[in-house]
């Protein structure tokens, strides 16, 4: 158990609001990613993060955006959501003593 | 929540007897692997892992075979019990990828009492 609690855990929003996940860490994991999981697809990485305040883009980052103020949080944000973004979010961090990456349990979000 | 399990390739099994799952990964450049269990509605849960310098390892109830040669993983599970149907899916670890997994689109294991 990594210490990986997500919120929300279900949500329900408009086309075109914002939309912001919160991942929260109590294990002092230096790298967090977020991913999301929709049918016919493996996980796959939206950003992720190796630090405070340092970010980086993954595979599907358009119209997502990150955040990282400090150790034990990491945010999501849809700035304008878009029904292709209803989907399964999973965030994830790194064992510090390893290569092992642990999830939350998601987010289910859909977009109406 | 919504189920990940629809369009994937389906194992069903009988409850006590061993269950094998296969996956191909991608990069003959990856150097280590981890298996995970999804149940319905929640997120995955770490199994087992390998690095590439071996070719096996065993947990409880469950051993993951490593052949580069092939790029093939493979997950067994001795004596499957109801509670492990969920959703298994391999990941790999390029070497010097900023620890990025690669992940697969994961087998169902369906297992009948």
């Amino acid at each position: 158990d990594a210490g990986i609690t997500q919120s929300p855990r279900h949500k329900v929003t408009e086309t075109g609001t914002p939309v912001t996940l919160r991942c929260h860490q109590t294990e002092n994991h230096r790298y967090m990613y977020w991913y999301r999981q929709d049918p016919g697809h493996g996980l796959r990485l939206i950003h992720y993060s190796y630090g405070v305040k340092d970010t980086d883009k993954g595979e599907v980052s358009d119209g997502y955006s990150v955040s990282r103020s400090k150790t034990e949080d990491f945010l999501l944000t849809l700035e304008s959501a878009t029904s292709s973004q209803t989907s399964v979010y999973f965030c994830a961090a790194r064992d510090n003593s390893g290569n092992t990456i642990y999830f939350g349990e998601g987010s289910w979000l859909t977009v109406v | 929540g919504e189920s990940v399990g629809l369009h994937l390739p389906t194992l069903s099994v009988q409850e006590g007897d061993n269950s094998i799952i296969n996956c191909a990964y991608s990069n003959s450049a990856s150097d280590y692997f981890i298996w995970y269990k999804q149940e319905s509605g929640k997120g995955p849960q770490f199994i087992i892992d390998i690095r590439s310098n071996m070719d096996k390892r065993q947990g409880q109830r469950v051993t993951v075979l490593l052949n580069k040669t092939v790029k093939h993983l493979s997950l067994q599970i001795a004596a499957t019990q109801p509670g492990d149907s969920a959703v298994y899916f391999c990941a790999e670890n390029i070497s010097g990828a900023t620890n990025k997994l690669i992940f697969g689109t994961g087998t169902l294991l369906a297992v009948q009492p």
